[in-house]
């Protein structure tokens, strides 16, 4: 079953916006990871934060997660058009050993 | 080498047709994961594979057959499939089932259309 709830659903900004895109999830996990996909195309691994992280960097992106409160943020700043795509997070959950995808969040991003 | 590559990138296949989607990884990965995707939709967990033998069916119909003749190759049999099947395919690797970190690596997926 699908445990990971992306909102907003979709996302319309401009170029050099940021852009902040949500998961819950419902169960403990091992780790928590988002992945961007373009239009029709494979997934792509952008960043995996552990249980044990609060915050994680990577180039332009920003991920926090909240155990408590079962819940991780994508930021990613100064937004690109070449960053239009749909992002998903995907919860490495305790005791099993697959990923399950949210719902996904698609961005568009406006020259 | 860090890329999973999937063959055909597009099928057309009637519901009497036998077909097959391929998949191959050369970084060592020792799980291979099949999903299925619709369109706007998360990818859904069809099959996994760790180390060469089916460790998990999603309750996935038997007109879809994996197999896994080596640890780099995963292929996906396709036997009388219903319009509803058409989705993308998408074919993933990762360490190992049950090591962590398990981040995934997909390939580009397959469109596949049943008519």
């Amino acid at each position: 079953s699908q445990q990971g709830e992306e909102d907003p659903q979709a996302l319309s900004i401009q170029e050099g916006e940021n852009a902040t895109m949500n998961c819950s999830y419902k169960t403990s996990i091992n780790n928590l990871q988002w992945y961007r996909q373009n239009s029709g195309r494979g997934l792509v691994h952008l960043i995996l934060i552990r249980s044990n992280e609060r915050e994680k960097h990577s180039g332009r992106l920003r991920v926090t997660l909240d155990t408590s409160k079962k819940s991780s943020s994508l930021l990613i700043t100064a937004s690109r058009a070449a960053d239009t795509a749909s992002y998903f997070c995907a919860t490495d959950n305790s005791g099993y050993s697959t990923l399950t995808f949210g719902k996904g969040t698609m961005l568009l991003v406006s020259p | 080498d860090t890329e999973v590559t999937q063959t055909p990138k597009h099928l057309v296949m009637g519901m009497t047709n036998k077909k097959s989607l391929k998949c191959e990884q050369h970084m060592g990965h020792r799980a291979m994961y099949w999903y299925k995707q619709k369109a706007k939709k998360p990818p859904e967990l069809m099959f996994v594979y760790s180390y060469e033998k089916l460790s998990i069916n999603e309750s996935v119909p038997s007109r879809f057959s994996p197999e896994c003749p080596n640890s780099s190759l995963l292929n996906l049999h396709l036997h009388a499939l219903q319009p509803e099947d058409s989705a993308l395919y998408l074919c993933a690797s990762s360490q190992a089932n049950g090591q962590r970190p398990n981040e995934q690596f997909f390939g580009p997926g397959t469109r596949l259309t049943v008519l």
